[in-house]
């Protein structure tokens, strides 16, 4: 596609049960990173990595985070027993590669909603 | 721990106003700045500058970076109303260049 694509785009959970975001990143690109937006903040990193390689996780708030990335291509964020602190906008961003440049691309977010 | 603070939190002008947009850092292993434009949605990349006392520019707005006092600022020009939105500064650090991000500054321009 022509953007990083995130789905679902909004996703209500109760207080307890398990989520999965997805992130389709930009075709080829290398880098892909997990950002975290609560309301009125700006993106918090939550992890990264280098193809399939999950290289920094220092973001991820507890144990209850967990991000693959099996194919070096799309990603999938997971939170076990969702907290109402877990409500946010879930962003993932892409980088064409490691060394060339820093610019990141953003998708649109999941919306998630903890009740 | 990796700092970004940005001024003032929020703002509203009117239509033709010129703003400015300030940025100070302070972290360890910088690699570049990058300013993003947020409406409702995602971040859109504007800028990312990487080298003190060089402008960069695109029509109305333009940025610049002084590493030594650890800072930049963001200029538009003869504001519209489509320049609403939440402008994000964000500094790259580090081997993995993640991203360490401000608050953001809320721009609302006004007719």
């Amino acid at each position: 596609g022509a953007g990083v694509s995130q789905s679902p785009r909004y996703k209500v959970a109760k207080r307890g049960q398990d989520v999965a975001l997805r992130c389709d990143p930009i075709s080829g690109h290398v880098s892909l990173f997990w950002y975290q937006q609560a309301l009125g903040q700006g993106p918090e990193f939550l992890t990264y990595f280098q193809n399939e390689a999950q290289l920094d996780k220092s973001g991820l708030p507890s144990d209850r985070f967990f991000a693959e990335r099996p194919e070096g291509s799309v990603s999938t964020l997971k939170i076990q027993r969702t907290q109402q602190e877990d409500s946010a906008v879930y962003l993932c961003a892409s980088s064409l590669a490691v060394w060339s440049g820093d610019e990141q691309y953003f998708g649109p977010g999941t919306r998630l909603t903890v009740t | 721990e990796d700092k970004v603070v940005q001024s003032p939190l929020s703002l509203v002008v009117h239509e033709g106003d010129t703003v400015t947009l300030n940025c100070s850092y302070e972290v360890t292993n910088f690699r570049s700045l990058l300013w993003y434009k947020q409406e409702k949605k995602a971040p859109t990349f504007l800028f990312m500058l990487t080298s003190s006392g060089i402008e960069k520019k695109s029509g109305r707005l333009s940025s610049i970076l002084d590493k030594k006092e650890l800072f930049s600022i963001l200029n538009i020009t003869a504001t519209q109303t489509g320049d609403s939105a939440v402008y994000l500064c964000a500094v790259s650090t580090g081997t993995a260049s993640k991203l360490t991000f401000g608050t953001g500054t809320r721009l609302q321009v006004t007719l």
